[in-house]
């Protein structure tokens, strides 16, 4: 099955860092997301990105399909950003989202 | 409108009985889904259905999780005779079939087998 490796496996940020995290992934994918878990257990969505770039306030990613990565950057970054961020991918013909094993963000003030 | 809804929040049960999880998915997605995380760990796909297909079951661990959905609403998750190692929690999620494939996650259910 497909491979799905993040790094780092955990960060430590002075409020008001940047800061990217990665995701690699083992084959073609139709869909690649990106999620943030927040300490209550809630995944929010953050990216639908199975290629190109997007931003969204703070956020932005980029997936290159090709070279089968992603990347999610963080600026500015604050205490409310802590938490566990999860790339999610979906093999081409499968039916469900293979997760990452997550990047544990920690924002101190 | 109205994200995916997951009862109970929270189920505590004796290891032995069986217990039931529901899911009910956002309005006109097609696509459901079961995943499960263990503590400290990634979600694990379980079980998906999408509208009248046969579900696609690769993802059970045992003959003892099963799965229910009524054309294409609601849907239960069933564990009979529960282990402790099936404490974690149980999230549901939903999808259009269609691009984009972006699938919406639940609150999830925190099972507790004791």
């Amino acid at each position: 099955g497909i491979q799905v490796e993040q790094s780092p496996p955990d960060l430590i940020l002075q409020e008001g860092a940047n800061s990217t995290l990665r995701c690699n992934f083992s084959d073609s994918v139709n869909n690649l997301q990106w999620f943030h878990q927040n300490p209550w257990g809630q995944l929010i969505n953050l990216f639908y990105i199975p290629s190109g770039t997007k931003q969204n306030g703070r956020l932005s990613a980029t997936t290159v399909a090709t070279e089968r990565y992603s990347l999610l950057y963080i600026s500015s970054s604050q205490t409310t950003d802590s938490g566990v961020y999860f790339c999610a991918v979906q093999e081409t013909g499968a039916n469900n989202l293979f997760f990452g094993t997550g990047t544990r963000l920690t924002v101190i003030p | 409108g109205a994200g995916v809804s997951q009862s109970p929040s929270n189920k505590v049960t004796e290891k032995g009985k069986d217990v039931e999880l529901r899911c009910d998915p956002i309005s006109g997605h097609t696509a459901l889904y079961w995943y499960r995380q263990r503590l400290g760990q990634g979600l694990e796909f379980l079980i998906y259905f999408q509208g009248n297909s046969a579900p696609d079951k690769s993802g059970l661990p045992s003959d003892r999780f099963s799965a229910e959905r009524t054309g294409e609403s609601v849907s239960t998750l069933t564990i009979q005779r529960t282990q402790q190692e099936d404490s974690a929690v149980y999230l549901c999620a939903s999808s259009f079939y269609r691009l984009p494939y972006e699938q919406y996650f639940g609150p999830g259910t925190r099972l507790t087998v004791t």
